[in-house]
């Protein structure tokens, strides 16, 4: 499964856009990104999955440039309740396997 | 359905003594996951179950840890002799079929404290 690198912490205040950017370099060709949320006490859950372009659902969108090098999560204005942290994770979709591969994480934190 | 159950949601237990959790899946899905995670880490995949059967344990699941699922339902993960490393939050997933994205759902775990 491709590594990927994604910041540790950001900060952001209520009402503004939040870009997550994660790297993965070795992306294999049938390789998909998703993203997972997960909050204190509750296990990941599913937000967004791209393989190409652009993908946006009525949570965020997710940008991948053509070379599928970095993919960057984008939350529009974001409020309190998006406190939580954030996991880039790539893999085959269609052929995962077993296991999710999950690194640290980006820990979102918005303040008023 | 109201998604992957866990229990018991916390777990306090001396070091030495046993444990098991209880997970419940959603009741179509065929493919039940441990994870284990740790305080600041993500999830840690632990083993994996498609209906009853076994497929795969990583090699953090030592021999103090166990897990079945009979007859393909709900699936019990025991630890044996507990050591103060064994603490952690322990996550169940299932999904149906393959796949990374929205069909892989998790619970909100059993958060073990072995002191």
């Amino acid at each position: 499964l491709a590594k990927t690198t994604q910041p540790i912490s950001m900060d952001s205040y209520e009402g503004q856009e939040v870009n997550i950017t994660c790297s993965h370099n070795n992306i294999a060709t049938n390789d998909y990104i998703t993203w997972y949320q997960q909050f204190p006490s509750q296990g990941p859950r599913f937000i967004i999955q791209g393989y190409k372009t652009k993908v946006t659902n009525e949570v965020a969108s997710l940008f991948i440039p053509a070379d599928r090098k970095s993919s960057t999560l984008s939350l529009p204005r974001v409020s309190l309740s998006d406190t939580a942290v954030y996991y880039c994770l790539v893999g085959d979709e269609h052929n995962a396997g077993n296991m999710l591969t999950f690194g640290g994480g980006t820990r979102l934190m918005v303040k008023p | 359905d109201t998604g992957v159950s866990q229990d018991p949601r916390h777990k306090i237990t001396k070091r030495g003594q046993n444990v098991t959790f209880r997970c419940d899946p959603i009741s179509e899905h065929n493919r039940l996951y441990w994870y284990r995670q740790t305080l600041g880490q993500g999830p840690e995949f632990l083993t994996y179950f498609q209906n009853e059967a076994q497929l795969e344990k990583s090699r953090l699941l030592s021999d103090r840890f166990s897990a079945e699922r009979p007859k393909g339902s709900f699936s019990t993960l025991e630890i044996q002799r507990t050591e103060q490393g064994d603490s952690a939050m322990y996550l169940c997933a299932s999904s149906l079929g393959t796949g990374m994205g929205a069909g892989y759902t998790f619970g909100s775990g059993t958060r073990l404290t072995v002191v």
